[in-house]
């Protein structure tokens, strides 16, 4: 099993939806959950980070995490073709500092 | 401008030739990392660090060296590269874990 999960996709939406994309994570003492973006050919870029079960706003973004499930996701409302790109979800243990686990990645497609 | 760089951008080398990517940031960071990204497989961690001399293995260390003499630079060392090292890397580097400022990244190919 992987320490992260993601399904690779590609996930495809119409623009004005919302777009959801999901990670599961192994570890349970994992404490902190990033959220990044990768356009295509560029580095990614830290969009979320949540540390507490619960909801996190952002504008468009929605990060939400239940660690019992051992689950965060990524909603994103009002869908833009800017949007389109890879959604990396990443997991932290600061009990080992800068250690980060990233899952393989969702490609997102939003369609006018 | 807060900003990672790395160099060299792009770099073809051959098999056994010792090679260095530098990474520098001006945002005074205390973590730095590298990373290794290959498709189907993702963002690896090659090493990080948490401040000047303290250096960690990540999840795919083999074949590679790093040092952090300064809060500044990390550079990722090869010293005898392979072709299975031919990959896109980056560097980041965060004022906490996690929070990552990636840098361009640097595409090797060993022949």
């Amino acid at each position: 099993q992987k320490e992260v999960e993601q399904n690779s996709g590609p996930l495809s939406v119409p623009e004005g939806a919302i777009a959801s994309l999901n990670c599961t994570y192994s570890d349970r003492g994992s404490q902190s959950f990033f959220w990044y973006r990768q356009y295509s050919g560029k580095s990614p870029e830290l969009i979320m980070f949540i540390y507490s079960n619960g909801d996190k706003e952002d504008g468009r973004f929605t990060a939400q995490l239940n660690k019992a499930s051992q689950y965060v996701s990524l909603l994103i409302r009002d869908s833009q073709p800017s949007d389109s790109a890879t959604y990396l979800c990443a997991v932290g243990r600061d009990n080992q500092g800068g250690k980060l686990i990233f899952g393989q990645g969702t490609e997102l497609s939003v369609k006018p | 401008e807060a900003q990672v760089t790395q160099n060299p951008r792009y770099l073809i080398t051959v098999t056994g030739k010792k090679l260095t990517v530098t990474c520098s940031q001006n945002m005074n960071h205390e973590y730095m990392s590298w990373y290794r990204q290959d498709p189907g497989l993702g963002l690896r961690q090659i090493y990080y660090s948490m401040n000047v001399e303290v250096t960690d293995k990540g999840d795919v260390p083999e074949g590679y060296k790093v040092s952090r003499k300064e809060k500044r630079n990390f550079p990722l060392i090869l010293e005898s590269p392979s072709p299975n090292q031919t990959s896109l890397y980056f560097c980041a580097s965060s004022p906490r874990a996690g929070k990552a400022f990636f840098g361009q990244g640097t595409r090797l190919t060993v022949v």
